[in-house]
């Protein structure tokens, strides 16, 4: 079982919609979880962080669910430059070490 | 402020020919991380340095692979003998002092063996 498991989409939806992701993580002793964003042939690069108590940041929500292991992101009000690979990311309790899992495609269209 | 500097941005090399990846992490930050990217495999820690010394290389897939930090601002990774399979993007990333989560990547390498 992958240590990371994320829907690889794509998730293909129109400007102005509402989308969610998920991902689930096998290790329970996981520490603190994130969200990154990887445009097409670019770095990856940090969205936001993703707390118990969940956060948002703008169009974008993250929550976490310790007792299933999962944790999400909402995007409402999508525009066209969220288009992206959205990189779910967890650091295990072991040393500084930074798991992503495969990525969740998102296509927003007009 | 410069971010993380990776060279070359692209390489192509025969097979059995040794590669060399470059890195320049940021100012100040004390963390670099080597990573590969393929799309079966995604992306990938192959090994990670705190303060010039490598931690943990678990994720370095065989001898042919080496990587070395000899000073703050500069970072090799080495394949040698490449082979095909070795074909990705390779990534540097860095991250401040007690922010490990929050790592810059660098622009990537993109390697092909032929």
């Amino acid at each position: 079982r992958k240590e990371v498991e994320q829907d690889p989409g794509p998730f293909n939806v129109p400007e102005g919609a509402t989308v969610a992701f998920n991902c689930t993580y096998s290790n329970s002793a996981s520490q603190s979880f994130f969200w990154y964003r990887q445009d097409c042939r670019k770095e990856p690069k940090l969205l936001m962080s993703v707390y118990s108590s969940g956060n948002e940041d703008g169009r974008f929500t993250a929550q976490l669910n310790r007792a299933s292991q999962y944790i999400s992101l909402l995007i409402r009000d999508s525009k066209l430059s969220d288009s992206a690979t959205y990189l779910c990311v967890v650091n295990l309790s072991r040393g500084n070490k930074l798991v992503f899992g495969a990525g969740t495609i998102l296509r927003v269209k007009s | 402020d410069a971010g993380v500097i990776q060279s070359p941005r692209h390489e192509v090399t025969e097979m059995g020919q040794e590669v060399t990846l470059r890195c320049k992490p940021i100012s100040g930050h004390d963390y670099l991380f080597w990573y590969r990217q393929t799309m079966m495999r995604g992306l990938e820690l192959l090994i990670y340095f705190n303060n010039n010394v490598p931690i943990d290389d678990s994720g370095m897939p065989e001898d042919r692979f080496s990587a070395k930090m000899p000073n703050a601002s500069f970072s090799t990774l080495k394949i040698q003998p490449s082979e095909p399979r070795d074909s990705a993007v390779y990534f540097c990333a860095s991250s401040r002092p007690g922010t490990t989560h929050e790592q810059y990547f660098g622009p990537g390498t993109r390697l092909t063996v032929t």
